[in-house]
């Protein structure tokens, strides 16, 4: 069974431009979140969709979206990039959110903001 | 505020020792509890997991013991290999509307574990 994909792996974007990351789950999981990694902040969770809707969201500012397909894959977007937003990004799926299964993670998207 | 907190950026052991990792949380409305592993570039990996309606789970190596009244957990490998060696992250569920993607992370703790 293929794990959660990550496309890019690595992204290097100027300020105030924007970004869209893609990330497609587990065969089968229905749940995909986002998570932000900063050496500073360590890993803070963005959103969470289930069923092509957002069931939760973390405190990060509007310039940061998201949406989920009718296959699950989900997309986020960073609009107006600023210096800051240089992370990793991580996206995870799990079978049913409330279930008690375990997050499987992708690999990350690395973006550099310049 | 961190809710979820790990006090020991890192950690060194010797091969075959036992390795503790320590999670202290302050929030008292968390009932469940996970362990992740990441290895530099890749994502985490789900390690082991704990409800609060127990306080001990087992899993080979590796056993999580949970003290409710302390808001502490602890991870125990015994015995420790190289392989090991990985940033360790403690985690629980905001649990909104049941939801546990909503994962709380502590900052990690960096595991050593020299042959």
């Amino acid at each position: 069974k293929a794990g959660v994909t990550q496309t890019p792996r690595y992204l290097i974007k100027t300020r105030g431009q924007q970004v869209t990351l893609s990330c497609s789950p587990i065969s089968g999981h229905r749940s995909v979140s986002w998570y932000q990694q900063t050496p500073g902040q360590g890993l803070q969770f963005l959103f969470e969709y289930f069923s092509e809707t957002q069931r939760n969201k973390g405190n990060f500012p509007g310039r940061f979206s998201g949406r989920q397909f009718s296959n699950s894959r989900s997309e986020m977007n960073v609009s107006t990039l600023e210096l800051g937003d240089s992370a990793l990004y991580l996206c995870a799926s799990s079978f049913n959110s409330g279930d008690g299964s375990p997050l499987h993670f992708g690999n990350g998207t690395r973006l550099t903001v310049t | 505020d961190q809710q979820v907190k790990q006090n020991s950026p890192s950690l060194s052991v010797q091969e075959g020792r036992i390795s503790i990792l320590n999670c202290d949380y302050t929030n008292s409305m968390f009932d469940y509890f996970l362990w992740y592993k990441k290895y530099p570039a890749e994502g985490p990996t789900f390690l082991i997991s704990i409800s609060s309606i127990k306080d001990k789970n087992e899993d080979g190596r590796f056993t999580v013991f949970l003290n409710k009244s302390a808001k502490h957990l602890s991870l125990h490998i015994v015995p420790s290999q190289p392989g090991d060696s990985a940033v360790y992250f403690c985690a629980a569920p905001m649990g909104y509307g049941g939801s546990q993607g909503n994962l709380i992370f502590g900052k990690g703790t960096k595991l050593s574990v020299k042959p």
